[in-house]
């Protein structure tokens, strides 16, 4: 068990959708970085929050968005969502960006 | 830019066999590099990292790997396998402290490994 979590475990949800990811963090760590899991794709990385601010920016559709909070848990917005987006979406934290630990992931798949 | 090279997607074993997953990579700067594994229906698992210092690391599970900055590589091995082993393996970097890529990790593509009885 990393300390990272994620929720939801599984997402299904149709073309043209809106779906919310959430992750928190280990106890602690202050950087959030989200990836993009997919057969053709391999693992991406889509974005980095620090303390509440966007650090670093990846891969990232524009429907796409994330956010960090107060409590430093962050959330990932997957807006007018397409069979592409079809994907394993992790959450990953460091204290300090060199060691990154994943959460279990969330399965998103987009009917 | 940083790019991270799998050299093999698959690697079939048997049981007690030694094993070497490799992997070399390109970036123009400095580098952390890590090696994390995936078990079906499971997250990424860190078995280890280079940051600094010793050139071998040790990792989780007996497994190692050796960074060599010549040769661009950070190849994992392990003397015995089990087959509690099959999973599949993926190499990452990132840039060092300060650098634009900073804190970004690339991946490969993943090696599969299949350990037989």
């Amino acid at each position: 068990d990393s300390g990272v979590t994620q929720t939801p475990k599984h997402l299904i949800t149709a073309t043209g959708q809106r779906v919310t990811l959430r992750c928190s963090p280990r106890s602690g760590d202050l950087s959030v970085y989200w990836y993009q899991q997919s057969l053709d794709q391999g693992l991406q990385f889509l974005i980095q929050y620090y303390n509440g601010e966007e650090r670093a920016k990846g891969n990232i559709l524009e429907r796409f968005s994330a956010q960090q909070f107060p409590d430093l848990h962050s959330e990932l917005n997957l807006s007018s969502l397409e069979l592409g987006d079809s994907a394993l979406y992790f959450c990953a934290s460091s204290a300090f960006g060199e060691t990154q630990y994943f959460g279990p992931g969330t399965r998103l798949l987009v009917l | 830019a940083q790019s991270v090279t799998q050299l093999d997607s698959q690697v079939p074993v048997f049981e007690e066999a030694p094993v070497e997953l490799r992997c070399n990579y390109s970036s123009s700067v400095s580098v952390y590099l890590f090696w994390y594994v995936q078990y079906p229906n499971q997250g990424l698992q860190l078995l280890l990292k280079y940051l600094s210092g010793s050139t071998l690391v040790k990792g989780i599970n007996g497994f190692e790997a050796e960074f060599n900055k010549s040769q661009t590589s950070f190849h994992l091995r392990k003397p015995s396998v089990h087959i509690s082993d099959t999973a599949e393996y993926f190499c990452a970097v990132t840039g060092g402290a300060g650098g634009t890529s900073y804190g970004k990790l690339t991946f490969g593509q993943g090696t599969i490994l299949t350990v037989h009885p």
